[in-house]
């Protein structure tokens, strides 16, 4: 079945150093790749996503490039602040060519806690 | 645009109750889907509904059920509360006939089972 690895956490960094947070998935068909972020006590934001292979996401700074040939979507950011302390995850939707039973299931990695100090 | 929104924010319950937790789509989806969130965990897909049917359900037991109303809102039923069904349930909507399948998530509901 569909899954995605997330790199352990947690990460810890300074502010304005650079994050990447490493994803790769295992997926039939064409899934579309998303990064969720997760605030404590909130529910999950929408951070970016990509639909096809080569395409960018980008949002607030972020970016991620879907690479099917290495089946990854690392999370990128050049300068980070305190305010992007938060838990980041990566995941899949099974795309309309899943069988034809495609619904757009999200699947998730276990989650990267980031904490960026001042 | 009116986000989703969840109902209640907390829950205790004891073992061997039985619950029901309440989700309103964001404006313009027709579809909802409930993921169930363990405490350092990432979601694990509980159920979809679309069109007031289940259009799809990931690896849970038939304890956990769901509806789906007209204007696409949607509940989720727990019977027989264990203690390992305490989590944050959260609640997706979209808008299903998009090929990139954008869900949005509600706050969640946190459910206690002592």
């Amino acid at each position: 079945g569909d899954s995605v690895t997330q790199m352990e956490g947690p990460v810890t960094l300074s502010e304005e150093a650079f994050l990447t947070i490493n994803c790769t998935y295992t997926a039939t068909g064409y899934p579309s790749l998303f990064w969720y972020v997760q605030y404590p006590g909130e529910g999950l934001q929408l951070l970016l996503k990509a639909t096809k292979a080569d395409d960018k996401g980008s949002n607030k700074g972020f970016e991620a490039t879907y690479r099917k040939e290495t089946t990854s979507f690392h999370l990128e950011k050049g300068s980070v602040q305190v305010s992007d302390s938060a838990v980041y995850f990566c995941a899949l939707s099974d795309g309309p060519n899943a069988g034809g039973t495609s619904y757009g299931k999200l699947t998730f990695g276990q989650g990267t806690i980031l904490t960026v100090h001042p | 645009e009116t986000g989703v929104t969840q109902s209640p924010t907390h829950l205790i319950k004891t073992r061997g109750q039985q619950v029901t937790l309440r989700c309103s789509s964001q404006s313009g989806h027709n579809t909802v889907s409930w993921y169930q969130q363990a405490l350092g965990q990432g979601p694990q897909f509980i159920f979809q509904y679309y069109r007031e049917e289940e259009n799809g359900r990931g690896n849970f037991p038939p304890r956990f059920s769901g509806l789906q109303f007209p204007n696409y809102s949607s509940e989720l039923n727990v019977n027989a509360l264990e203690l390992d069904d305490s989590a944050l349930y959260l609640c997706a909507s979209s808008n299903t006939g998009r090929s990139s399948y954008e869900q949005y998530f509600g706050p969640g509901t946190r459910l206690t089972v002592t």
